[in-house]
This record gives C-alpha cells, sequence and structure tokens, in this order.
C-alpha cells in the first residue's frame, strides 16, 4: 500500500527554489517523514526527517502542515547537481525499514 | 570516511553459477539490509540483518541468501542466478545511535545474469 503521494516529475531552473510536495494523508502518530534521492543510480542517500515541526539542515528544509498530511521539501538554491529522484517515505521513527514508491524525478535546468 | 563498500561493482555471469556479492560497512553498524532496484519497481528489500547472527527475510528474498557472522560484513548470495535476478543491488547500513536512523546505502552492484 502507497503511504505517500508524490508527482513523477518537476523541473526547476538552477538557482531557484525547488517544491517538492508528498501527500501522506494516512500518516500515524508515531510516523516520521524522511526524504532521500538516488542521483542516476547511485546509492540513496538521506536528506532530512520530521515529525511535524519544520526541520532545515545544509541541504534541504522540510516542512509539514500542521494536520501532518502533507510536505514540502525544499531545496533552497537548486543546482545541476540536484538531479535526482527524491524518495519521501513515512516511517516509525525506531523502525529501520525504508519502503520506497516512485518518487519524483526532479531536473534541475541551466 | 564512513562508507558502505560493495564488490563487485559490475558482474556478468551465467545461469546457474553460484555468486557472492559482498558488502562491508566501517560505521559498526548493527543494522544491514539489501535492496535490488528494478525498472518500475523501485527499490525492493531482499533480506535484513538486525545483528550478527540475525538476518530475516524483506519484501522479495526468494532466490537469495545472506549471511552475516561479522558485524562490518553482510555478503549476499545467489546460489543459482536466473536472468530474472538481473537488477542494480544495493547494500544499506544503519544504527540507532545515528540521527534519525539514517540509512547509508553503498554504491551499488549492477548484475546481469544471461
Amino acid at each position: 500500500d502507497a503511504k505517500t503521494t508524490q508527482p513523477p516529475s518537476m523541473d526547476c531552473a538552477e538557482g531557484r527554489a525547488a517544491n517538492l510536495p508528498c501527500n501522506h494523508s494516512t500518516i500515524s502518530g508515531n510516523e516520521y517523514v524522511y526524504w532521500y534521492r538516488q542521483i542516476h543510480s547511485q546509492g540513496p542517500q538521506y536528506i532530512i526527517h520530521g515529525l511535524k515541526n519544520n526541520e532545515t539542515n545544509e541541504m534541504a528544509s522540510l516542512i509539514i502542515t500542521e494536520d501532518r498530511k502533507s510536505s514540502t521539501l525544499i531545496l533552497p538554491h537548486a543546482t545541476l547537481r540536484d538531479t535526482a529522484v527524491y524518495y519521501c517515505i513515512v516511517r516509525p521513527f525506531n523502525d529501520y525499514k525504508l519502503s520506497f514508491g516512485a518518487g519524483t524525478t526532479v531536473t534541475v535546468r541551466a | 570516511e564512513a562508507q558502505v563498500t560493495q564488490n563487485p561493482r559490475y558482474l556478468i555471469t551465467v545461469t546457474g553459477k553460484k555468486l557472492t556479492v559482498t558488502c562491508s560497512q566501517n560505521m559498526n553498524h548493527e543494522y544491514m539490509s539489501w535492496y535490488r532496484q528494478d525498472p518500475g519497481l523501485g527499490l525492493r528489500q531482499i533480506y535484513y540483518s538486525m545483528n550478527v547472527e540475525v538476518t530475516d527475510k524483506g519484501d522479495v528474498p526468494e532466490g537469495y541468501k545472506v549471511s552475516r557472522k561479522e558485524k562490518r560484513n553482510f555478503p549476499l548470495i545467489l546460489e543459482s542466478p536466473s536472468p530474472n535476478q538481473t537488477s542494480l543491488y544495493f547494500c544499506a547500513s544503519s544504527s540507532p545511535t545515528g540521527a534519525a536512523y539514517e540509512q547509508y546505502f553503498g554504491p551499488g552492484t549492477r548484475l546481469t545474469v544471461t
């Protein structure tokens, strides 16, 4: 069962912010939102995670709606190297298993 | 440098010839896992291990074996490979002492079975 819904693809101009939406309307109270990305057949890379508060790290920001049914990953200044497939995953914090969906293919254009 | 390594990175083999893909991590992680990635099917978990001598099936374990005799190593064994096991394989590791149970992935092994 798909726990998250993401658009299949999106384009972004280099230097601009990329906003990646994710719907997770059936998220449970103990489930966190995680984002990973995969650059052209390389191993997936962790980006950020959050429960209900907005989070920011050196790679991105994560905005989670108050009802926690959706979230947005923000890449503040997209570069060509950010071209990748981005996966939004929900899971309990202490659960190791990652269930990957189809993700969003983000293409950053010069 | 903290990393997960896999070998070989590329392998072409024939049906029925046993092979092993090695995975090693240098982060003292308890948890290790194998995934396969196929076009249109995404990443699917094959096997995982919570610690030494503790392994369990993931979503697509058929045709694969694993072992966890040492904490750092988690080899994937294909006793009798078949063409439907042609895929891109990733090993990953994680620890509850790391940030957010973050998983670190290896660079991948592209396997072709003819």
